[in-house]
């Protein structure tokens, strides 16, 4: 079974807004990432927040983590129209095997 | 830069095929995983190698096998392909270091 499921599986907002994305997993975890997948395409590593980490910040992106929730969040401000892609969250436990959630489909209208 | 490479964007096979998908990687990387990816089930993964001539199987890998003959290439190959395996397959490498996976632009396989 997946282990990072993401809410909400589609957002759509105006650019210039904020865009939040959830991620909420099972078991207990060494590290959480999120990946970008734009349409058609590979993905791209984000952001790495290690299990005893409760925020970090990359430009625009701010994560958070609450392990006593299972949970993550990825904010991205000030939403630009490039932003358009799927978001995904990935937890490893087994050692380098990352297991990845269903993913959030992000549009950015201009 | 960091870059993985897919032989194929997109490739159309029959039933009954063998079909082999190849993935190379600059990096020096010790790690190099295969998934497909399918709508609302994200990414599974298939296989995985940590080494040269050394292969692990993931959660799906009924109806491939792999080959990592050196450490820059990791093949993914359908000995019999069928409908089912019409997918997207992601390959990415890693640092045995660092959690963090490269990803290679895909290859859209569709068999009819």
């Amino acid at each position: 079974s997946q282990q990072g499921e993401e809410d909400p599986q589609a957002l759509s907002i105006q650019e210039g807004e904020n865009a939040t994305m959830n991620c909420s997993y099972k078991t207990s975890i060494n590290n959480l990432q999120w990946y970008r997948q734009n349409s058609g395409r590979g993905l791209v590593h984000l952001i790495l927040i290690r299990s005893n980490e409760r925020e970090k910040h990359s430009g625009r992106l701010r994560v958070t983590l609450d392990t006593s929730k299972k949970s993550s969040s990825l904010l991205i401000t000030a939403s630009r129209a490039a932003d358009t892609a799927s978001y995904f969250c990935a937890t490893d436990k087994y050692g380098n095997k990352l297991v990845f959630g269903a993913g959030t489909i992000l549009r950015v209208k201009s | 830069d960091v870059k993985v490479t897919q032989s194929s964007r997109y490739l159309v096979k029959r039933t009954g095929e063998k079909v082999f998908l190849e993935c190379v990687q600059d990096m020096d990387h010790e790690n190099m995983f295969w998934y497909r990816q399918d709508p609302g089930l994200g990414l599974r993964l298939i296989y995985f190698s940590y080494d040269v001539k050394m292969k692990e199987k993931g959660d799906i890998p009924e109806g491939y096998s792999v080959s990592r003959e050196k450490k820059e290439r990791f093949s993914l190959i359908l000995e019999s392909a069928s409908t089912n395996q019409t997918s997207m397959y992601l390959c990415a490498s890693e640092s045995g270091g660092a959690p963090t996976q490269y990803f290679g632009p895909g290859t859209r396989l569709l068999v009819l």
